[in-house]
């Protein structure tokens, strides 16, 4: 078993350039979850698929983010026109399906993205 | 909505000492609770979980928790630290029937001394 696998681990951008992250959640596991980690505001949720499914983007900012399950062995996170202040660790979390009863969430190791 | 706290950011504790990480939780009903630990430049790794059941759980590497409705607390507990847990140990809590998004307090950071 991998883990989750999350790629690059490392991106540095220019301000106003597109990132792109990328997430492969465990293999059997149904639900992708991305969170954004920093300093000053902690672990923040982003967003949530089920199946695949967009369920909860309610931590997504309005601008700028979007975030795709195309299928169930990957997903990713774009940021368009890249600002500074989205400079953070992006981490990928996984888990199983809810009738598995396991709620538990398994992340993988963070994409740092730098944006000069 | 659904929140923790963790009221002591930094923890410096001997080798060999015991070790307590507080937490407390604010939620409606009976949460999902988990004790996570990040070492450095790494992702989050799960140490334990408490769903509805016994107050005490058991986690991995002689951590433990205990459950307290009353408190509304999810205390971290370990006997004797070792120098490999210096790390940032993170309590979350997570919605009972959706499994939906954890919300994570800030975070302790452990440094374990000689």
């Amino acid at each position: 078993n991998a883990g989750v696998i999350q790629t690059p681990r490392h991106k540095v951008t220019g301000k106003g350039q597109e990132a792109t992250l990328w997430c492969e959640p465990i293999s059997g596991h149904s639900a992708v979850f991305w969170y954004r980690q920093t300093i000053v505001q902690g672990l923040e949720f982003l967003t949530y698929f089920r199946n695949q499914a967009p369920i909860d983007d309610s931590g997504m900012p309005k601008e700028r983010f979007s975030a795709q399950m195309p299928n169930q062995s990957h997903s990713t996170l774009k940021i368009q026109s890249t600002q500074p202040q989205d400079s953070a660790v992006y981490l990928c979390a996984s888990r199983r399906g809810l009738g598995s009863f396991s709620y538990e969430q398994y992340f993988g190791p963070g994409t740092r993205l730098t944006v000069l | 909505a659904q929140s923790v706290t963790q009221p002591d950011a930094r923890v410096t504790v001997s080798e060999g000492a015991s070790l307590q990480l507080r937490c407390k939780y604010s939620y409606f009903g009976t949460p999902y609770l988990f004790w996570y630990v990040q070492y450095p430049r790494q992702g989050l790794q799960l140490l334990l979980k408490y769903y509805p059941g016994d107050p005490v759980v058991q986690g991995v590497n002689g951590f433990e928790a205990e459950f307290s409705k009353s408190n509304s607390s999810f205390h971290l507990r370990k006997a004797s630290v070792h120098w490999s847990d210096w790390a940032v140990y993170f309590c979350a809590v997570g919605q009972q029937g959706t499994g939906s998004k954890l919300s994570f307090g800030k975070g302790a950071k452990l440094t374990v001394s000689p």
